[in-house]
């Protein structure tokens, strides 16, 4: 059964500090990779995905993730934080295999919060 | 830009009571789903449609049931609330069967059940 796994609930870290949110899941087979954004009262919105070729993907906010297959990691960095970065972040894989229906699952989330 | 409403951002309901969320998407989305997200344990998939009328159940299903009448909303029906089910309840539509399909979320609806 595939499952996500974030690490850290709660991440303090510095305005303009460099920050990894780290994710690892479990599956037997190839996946598709997300990391998901919920600022405070909105829902989620997809920040970056990883299908396939390079396994560094950026988001437009200067968030970046690289997909490690033989560690099975998903972790998100960005060098250098916003206040507006304060947010949960949510980790989720969906495999490959197809059957009726191949659900997205999310992992845990990690509350950011940015101090100024 | 893909809009997903939902009717209710906070719900106040007594245990027993029969309550309807309901979740309306602007973009032709084939794909809707109902989530409910909790601290510490993420979201988890109640129930999902496909298609007009077609549903699947998800993780835990148990306790609700939906409602997929016309291809823009779809419903998430507690048949009679109890307690456990004050949650945050997240709707999210996405557009086909591709493995990469994005999904996007509504704001939620925050429900307390006392």
């Amino acid at each position: 059964a595939q499952s996500v796994t974030q690490l850290d609930s709660q991440v303090p870290v510095f305005e303009e500090a460099p920050v990894e949110l780290r994710c690892n899941y479990s599956s037997s087979v190839s996946v598709y990779l997300f990391w998901y954004v919920q600022y405070p009262n909105q829902g989620l919105q997809l920040l970056l995905k990883y299908l396939s070729g390079s396994t560094l993907v950026e988001s437009i906010n200067g968030f970046e993730a690289e997909f490690n297959k033989s560690q099975t990691s998903f972790h998100l960095r960005k060098p250098s934080v916003h206040i507006s970065d304060t947010a949960e972040y949510f980790c989720a894989v969906r495999n490959l295999m197809k059957t009726s229906y191949d659900k997205v699952i999310f992992g845990p989330g990690t509350s950011l919060s940015v101090i100024p | 830009d893909v809009k997903v409403t939902q009717s209710s951002r906070y719900l106040v309901k007594r245990t027993g009571e029969k309550v309807f969320l309901e979740c309306v998407q602007d973009m032709d989305h084939e794909n809707m789903f109902w989530y409910r997200q909790d601290p510490g344990l993420g979201l988890r998939l109640i129930y999902f449609s496909y298609d007009v009328k077609m549903k699947e159940k998800g993780d835990i299903p148990e306790g609700y049931s939906v409602s997929r009448e016309k291809k823009e909303r779809f419903s998430l029906i507690l048949e009679s609330a109890s307690t456990n089910q004050t949650s945050m309840y997240l709707c999210a539509s996405s557009f086909g069967t591709r493995m990469s399909d994005t999904q996007y979320f509504g704001p939620g609806t925050r429900l307390t059940v006392l």
